[in-house]
């Protein structure tokens, strides 16, 4: 699997965008990129992912550059309740190796 | 609720005591993968089972083992633990082998505390 690099913390104020950033320059063509968060030592939860064209959901809008060797996690109006570390990985959908190796990631705080 | 069950939710034990972590994984979801994360580190993976076998395998201790059963329950079990062995040990399931577009769903997790 590709590897990731995030920053290790970021902070945003309460109801402004959340920019998470994610480099992955290594990324093949098969790869898609997801992003997960992990509430404090709660189950880590699915956010969104994307294989090279930017999408939007719910809960944050991903946006990949044209070469795909990075990516930004946009969560629109941050609230407290988005504090979390979050995982951005690379790895194929398809694969016989189907395991999600998780980095560091960022911690991301939300401030008041 | 994600609808994977761990249970229990806590466990305290002993020092060489062996103990069995529990998880139902989504239903429909033949694939169960376990993860250990200790205290301010990230996510390990220990190892997966599809349908009842074993298809990868991660730092996985010797001392530890796992399996899947028939109706897709699968069990963590750790022997002869270690202090080291304290750690929150999630459970996550996905529908098949080739991992459906929204990836895993996690359970909430056993937090093991070794004495």
């Amino acid at each position: 699997d590709a590897k990731t690099t995030q920053p290790p913390s970021m902070d945003c104020a309460e109801g402004r965008a959340a920019n998470l950033p994610c480099n992955h320059s290594t990324i093949s063509g098969n790869e898609y990129v997801y992003w997960y968060r992990q509430i404090h030592s709660q189950g880590p939860q699915y956010i969104i992912h994307g294989l090279k064209n930017n999408e939007t959901n719910e809960m944050a809008s991903l946006i990949i550059t044209e070469d795909r060797k990075s990516s930004t996690l946009i969560l629109p109006h941050a609230t407290l309740r988005d504090t979390a570390v979050y995982y951005c990985i690379v790895r194929p959908t398809y694969s016989s190796a189907s395991k999600i190796i998780f980095g560091s990631g960022t911690r991301l705080s939300i401030r008041p | 609720d994600s609808g994977v069950t761990q249970t229990p939710k806590h466990l305290i034990t002993a020092t060489g005591q062996r103990v069995t972590l529990r998880c139902s994984p989504r239903s429909g979801d033949l694939s169960v993968y376990w993860y250990q994360q200790s205290l301010d580190q990230g996510l390990q993976f220990l190892i997966q089972y599809y349908n009842g076998e074993e298809r990868a395998k991660g730092n996985i201790l010797e001392r530890f083992s796992a399996q899947q059963f028939p109706d897709l329950h699968s069990e963590l079990n750790l022997s002869s633990l270690e202090l080291g062995d304290s750690a929150l040990y999630f459970c996550a399931s996905s529908v098949d082998l080739q991992v459906a577009n929204y990836g895993y769903t996690f359970g909430s997790g056993t937090r093991l505390t070794v004495v």
